[in-house]
């Protein structure tokens, strides 16, 4: 069955340290990917997107991702950690373009200063 | 921008109620999407829809329902509520390949 998987259920980074997200999926083939982050009490906000080609993808607020066939991996990741960071991550995907997301459980981050 | 509006951002209600949760977007997207959140669970689709009068079950569909008799307007219904279904309940809209918006959820309390 198709899933997408986020080992860590939650992370503290010290203010202005580098973050990285993990997010695996388990398809048959290529899924479109996505990072959602959600605020407290908010709805998803989309971070970025992966399609097909470059497999950097940049996002809004610096954050940027790597697509990695090899791995099935869609990891998150960002230089320097902002407390206005502090926020749930999600990782979703799906095969078909336009069609229903599969998501991961989430990673809660926390910042400490 | 896309906006996708839930009529609640709270809700209180008991059990055995019928229970509509309303979502209109803005941007005349033909895919729309019901997601429960819950702690620990992520985002489960419940039901969507590609076009008006159009729906489908997505994975925990039991004791819902839903209505799109206008394109943008999607509703869910709880037939009759429990309390297993106090939850966060999210909206999204898409269209062709772009991704979806969410809307800021219905929290949703069954007492």
């Amino acid at each position: 069955a198709q899933s997408v998987t986020q080992p860590d259920i939650h992370i503290t980074v010290s203010e202005g340290a580098s973050l990285e997200l993990r997010c695996n999926y388990s398809y048959g083939a290529t899924p479109y990917l996505f990072w959602y982050v959600q605020s407290p009490g908010q709805g998803l906000q989309l971070l970025l997107k992966y399609f097909s080609g470059d497999t950097l993808v940049q996002g809004i607020k610096g954050f940027e991702a790597e697509f990695k066939r090899s791995q099935s991996s869609f990891n998150l990741r960002k230089p320097s950690v902002h407390w206005s960071d502090a926020a749930e991550y999600f990782c979703a995907a799906t095969y078909q373009a336009g069609t229903a997301l599969i998501f991961g459980k989430g990673t809660t981050l926390s910042v400490s200063s | 921008d896309v906006k996708v509006t839930q009529s609640s951002r709270y809700l209180v209600k008991r059990t055995g109620e019928k229970v509509f949760l309303e979502c209109v977007q803005d941007m005349d997207h033909e895919n729309m999407f019901w997601y429960r959140q819950d702690p620990g669970l992520g985002l489960r689709l419940i039901y969507f829809s590609y076009d008006v009068k159009m729906k489908e079950k997505g994975d925990i569909p039991e004791g819902y329902s839903v209505s799109r008799e206008k394109k943008e307007r999607f509703s869910l219904i709880l037939e009759s509520a429990s309390t297993n279904q106090t939850s966060m309940y999210l909206c999204a809209s898409s269209s062709g390949e772009a991704p979806q918006h969410f809307g800021d959820g219905t929290r949703l309390s069954i007492l």
